[in-house]
């Protein structure tokens, strides 16, 4: 079945550094989702990512689809605070199931 | 306000204890789902539904059980609960899934723990 795999499973960084998260499918996707779980609460949609090749930004997050739509990165400049938190991504294969990777934990330390 | 609402919350009990935790959500959405969630291992779907009276197997739906008789609630059974059903669960539901699909709403979680 169709597999899922995020790196790093942890990451510490000094407030201001930079954090990037990888997300790996082992199938093709039709797109791939990324949410946010804040310590202690429900994850959190952030955004979809459909096309190839196709870069989002949200402020200081960039958010990139692989060419191949098998991989994803989440790209934190500058991290606050305010980012920590488990950044999973979800790829959807084509309507047959919707599976999540194990997430990244990123801990900012001030 | 748009949201999926979970109960309990938390809920220590048994092992063989049938319980049943209820997802409802206020949003007209067609799909539900619900995950489990242990270290290590991320989100874990255990079932879904596409929309009313139609319910799919997820990754790990072994020793659980949905229905989904109206749009809106989508509760999730353990009719013998055991200790390696001890974990955190979802509920989420979006507008549709699929291809073009939705962003997932999730609930606030229920933390069981099964002695």
């Amino acid at each position: 079945g169709q597999q899922v795999m995020q790196i790093p499973q942890y990451q510490h960084v000094q407030e201001g550094e930079d954090f990037t998260t990888y997300c790996n499918s082992s199938t093709t996707l039709s797109n791939i989702q990324w949410y946010k779980q804040r310590p202690g609460g429900h994850p959190v949609f952030l955004i979809q990512l459909v096309k190839s090749g196709e870069v989002k930004k949200q402020k200081r997050l960039t958010f990139q689809f692989g060419e191949a739509k098998k991989n994803s990165s989440l790209h934190i400049t500058a991290t606050q605070t305010t980012d920590v938190g488990t950044y999973f991504c979800a790829g959807d294969n084509y309507g047959q199931n919707f599976v999540f990777g194990p997430g990244t934990r990123l801990s900012v330390l001030p | 306000e748009a949201q999926v609402t979970q109960n309990p919350r938390y809920l220590i009990t048994v092992t063989g204890k049938k319980l049943t935790v209820t997802c409802s959500q206020n949003m007209n959405h067609e799909y539900m789902s619900w995950y489990r969630q242990d270290p290590g291992l991320g989100l874990r779907q255990i079932y879904y539904s596409m929309n009313v009276e139609v319910t799919d197997k997820g990754d790990v739906p072994e020793g659980y059980k949905v229905s989904r008789k109206e749009k809106r609630n989508f509760p999730l059974i353990l009719e013998s609960p055991s200790p390696n059903q001890t974990s955190l669960y979802f509920c989420a539901s979006s507008l549709s899934t699929g291809y073009g699909n939705q962003p997932q709403h999730f609930g606030d979680g229920t933390r069981l723990s099964i002695l």
